[in-house]
């Protein structure tokens, strides 16, 4: 079935641990993007992709990294997780105009 | 840059009212504005859009209205249910440009 796809859905980390947060959409799309989003509360762009070898950072600084080695996968990394990185990450994708939205990774770092 | 004005930040209504949420956008080049609903513990999910050569779009009890002149547009839910509970993000683009600019979000609350 044509869907994006985050894993994992929940992880509690201790401070310092690096981390990848998976990406992965069926649809074919070239463009993706990554947000964090507490609850309820204002998407912030922090990464994005228009294609294969094309990242650029969002409107929100970040001090994690992403790459597009292949169109249908976008992972985010933290290379050192900090208790203020402790939210929600929702993964995105979009071709023309509907963007659809991965379930989401719920990060808490300790 | 380009940014999106959204309000209310929260709004409660008694079930079987009307709710509305407006929006202002600042890039006039912006051709493309979608709603998109998102429930609690759940990923945001498309409801409407519009297009700017349009100034209004229906499906069933939902509607959105754009005046491009004021750089408005609206989202108008009538009759709400409790179902409508959720948090509403407005957002405005060039169709088939690279990013969306979503608005603050608006939580709704519908009262039985």
């Amino acid at each position: 079935e044509a869907d994006i796809y985050q894993t994992p859905r929940y992880l509690v980390i201790g401070t310092g641990k690096k981390i990848t947060l998976e990406c992965s959409q069926t649809m074919g799309h070239d463009k993706m993007y990554w947000y964090q989003q507490d609850p309820g509360m204002e998407l912030h762009l922090i990464h994005y992709s228009y294609g294969v070898n094309s990242t650029e950072k969002g409107d929100l600084s970040s001090e994690s990294t992403v790459s597009r080695i292949r169109t249908e996968h976008f992972p985010l990394t933290l290379e050192s997780a900090r208790p203020s990185h402790t939210s929600q990450y929702l993964c995105a994708s979009r071709e023309l105009s509907e963007q659809y939205f991965g379930p989401g990774t719920r990060l808490t770092v300790t | 840059g380009e940014n999106v004005e959204q309000h209310p930040s929260t709004l409660s209504v008694q079930e079987g009212d009307s709710a509305v949420i407006k929006c202002t956008y600042s890039d006039s080049a912006s051709n493309y504005f979608p709603w998109y609903k998102q429930e609690l513990g759940k990923r945001p999910q498309l409801i409407i859009d519009i297009r700017s050569n349009v100034g209004e779009k229906k499906d069933q009890r939902i509607a959105v209205t754009l005046n491009k002149t004021a750089k408005h547009f609206s989202l108008h839910i009538t009759e709400t249910q409790p179902e409508d509970s959720a948090v509403y993000f407005c957002a405005a683009n060039i169709w088939s440009g690279g990013k969306l600019i979503f608005g603050q979000g608006t939580e709704l609350s519908v009262k039985p």
